[in-house]
């Protein structure tokens, strides 16, 4: 099935470093979604963004809607053990109710 | 705690069997997706559900089908399985005004199947 280009695959880091990751697609998209998913569990909404160059700070997690409306980032600052699992993308293409998820970042922190 | 649940949680079942899953969105939700997730895959989108209606499809295989019912509940039935078809299947439900696309999608803990 269709999937954005998610990168990194995984990321190994040290405790206080800060990650970042990020999506691209061939097509606009009309939102972007951050999720994360822990072993087992369900995708968990980190943040949602709506409208292109959209900039969005949930604690120490931020995320931006690219200008082009084509891709998206998630940066983590001083990253803590806690922040161990898989980071999701998913986006909207414009003109559709579909979401495509992508491909994962799994995210590993050393202390 | 997301608000959307979904029984099992596990489910075992033979090759060539029938499965229902069931899910309930957050209260207030209208729409129902469907995903299925493999092993160490992402999240492929199946179907979705507004108000009882099917809204969108993804690759979903014309061995499952999925329905919402009025009081917003939705199932995934899913038949003849293979042994491909063990995977995590997760439902998600989603605020907002769809007409204008601002929907944020809440995922529920999942089901895992496995056919055996």
């Amino acid at each position: 099935g269709q999937q954005l280009n998610q990168s990194p695959q995984s990321m190994f880091i040290q405790e206080g470093e800060d990650v970042s990751m990020n999506c691209t697609s061939s097509s606009i998209f009309n939102t972007w979604l951050w999720y994360k998913q822990e072993p087992g569990e369900g995708p968990v909404l980190l943040i949602a963004l709506y409208k292109a160059g959209e900039l969005t700070s949930n604690g120490r997690l931020t995320a931006q809607f690219g200008i082009t409306r084509k891709d998206s980032f998630l940066n983590i600052s001083a990253s803590i053990p806690s922040d161990v699992g898989i980071y999701f993308c998913a986006g909207s293409p414009s003109g559709t109710y579909k979401y495509i998820f992508g491909t994962g970042t799994r995210l590993k922190v050393l202390a | 705690d997301s608000g959307v649940t979904q029984t099992p949680k596990h489910l075992i079942t033979a090759t060539g069997q029938r499965v229902t899953l069931r899910c309930s969105p957050r209260s207030g939700d209208l729409s129902v997706y469907w995903y299925q997730q493999s092993l160490d895959q992402g999240l492929q989108f199946l179907i979705q559900y507004y108000n009882g209606e099917e809204r969108a499809k993804g690759n979903i295989l014309e061995r499952f089908s999925a329905q919402q019912f009025p009081d917003l509940h939705s199932e995934l039935n899913l038949s003849s399985l293979e042994l491909g078809d063990s995977a995590l299947y997760f439902c998600a439900s989603s605020d907002g005004d769809s007409g204008s696309f601002r929907e944020t999608q809440y995922f529920g803990p999942g089901t895992r199947l496995l056919v055996l």
